[in-house]
């Protein structure tokens, strides 16, 4: 099956700075790569995903690169703020009918 | 409101004895889900459902048993817990992966121990 490796485990970076999160994953069938946030005792969220036929997604602060080739995709996330603390899992899917493969999850910390 | 819920957020029981965690989602999802959390292992998933009638296991399926006799729940039975089933669950739920919304709905999550 699929193996999502992600790193670093922890990150921590100044109010204003950028951060940047990788992950990689082994199957090259996988076409579908959401990010999901974890905020302290909540529930993960989605804020962001890109597709295989796309290399770039932006929404604002955040965006999300994928490079089909070396099977890598990352979240950027810049001007941080202290209210993007939180726990990041990455995640691979080969779409249809298939299940979902998180990473290990990276926690932010955002020092103001 | 659009939502998944899940109970009960907290459960402590002791190993064997049978409990099951109740995840019904109001938005007439196609495809749910049952993840567990544990530190530095992220999320793993236990069992899917994309359909009514129709479940396959994820990657932790040991342990765990589910249902999907209606389109809106899907419980997760633990027949014998044991202490290596302590964790946090999570229920998700997405429209239909088959129609390219994969958009994961998580549910609050509960916090199961097993003494």
């Amino acid at each position: 099956g699929e193996n999502v490796e992600q790193h670093p485990s922890t990150l921590s970076v100044q109010e204003g700075d950028s951060a940047v999160i990788k992950c990689t994953y082994s199957d090259s069938a996988s076409n579908y790569f959401p990010w999901y946030k974890q905020e302290l005792g909540k529930r993960p969220q989605l804020i962001i995903d890109i597709r295989s036929n796309v290399g770039e997604k932006k929404d604002q602060r955040i965006a999300v690169t994928l490079n089909k080739t070396a099977k890598h995709f990352s979240l950027h996330i810049t001007e941080t703020q202290p209210e993007d603390s939180a726990v990041y899992f990455c995640a691979a899917s080969l779409g249809t009918g298939n299940q979902f493969y998180f990473g290990t999850g990276t926690s932010l910390t955002v020092i103001p | 409101e659009a939502q998944v819920t899940q109970n009960p957020r907290y459960l402590i029981t002791v190993t064997g004895k049978k409990l099951t965690v109740t995840c019904s989602q109001n938005m007439n999802h196609e495809y749910m889900s049952w993840y567990r959390q544990d530190p530095g292992l992220g999320l793993r998933q236990i069992y899917y459902s994309m359909n009514v009638e129709v479940t396959d296991k994820g990657d932790v399926p040991e342990g765990y048993k589910v249902s999907r006799k209606e389109k809106r729940n899907f419980p997760l039975i633990l027949e014998s817990p044991s202490p290596n089933q302590t964790s946090l669950y999570f229920c998700a739920s997405s429209l239909s992966l088959s129609l390219k919304s994969e958009k994961l709905f998580f549910g609050s999550g509960t916090q199961l121990s097993v003494l």
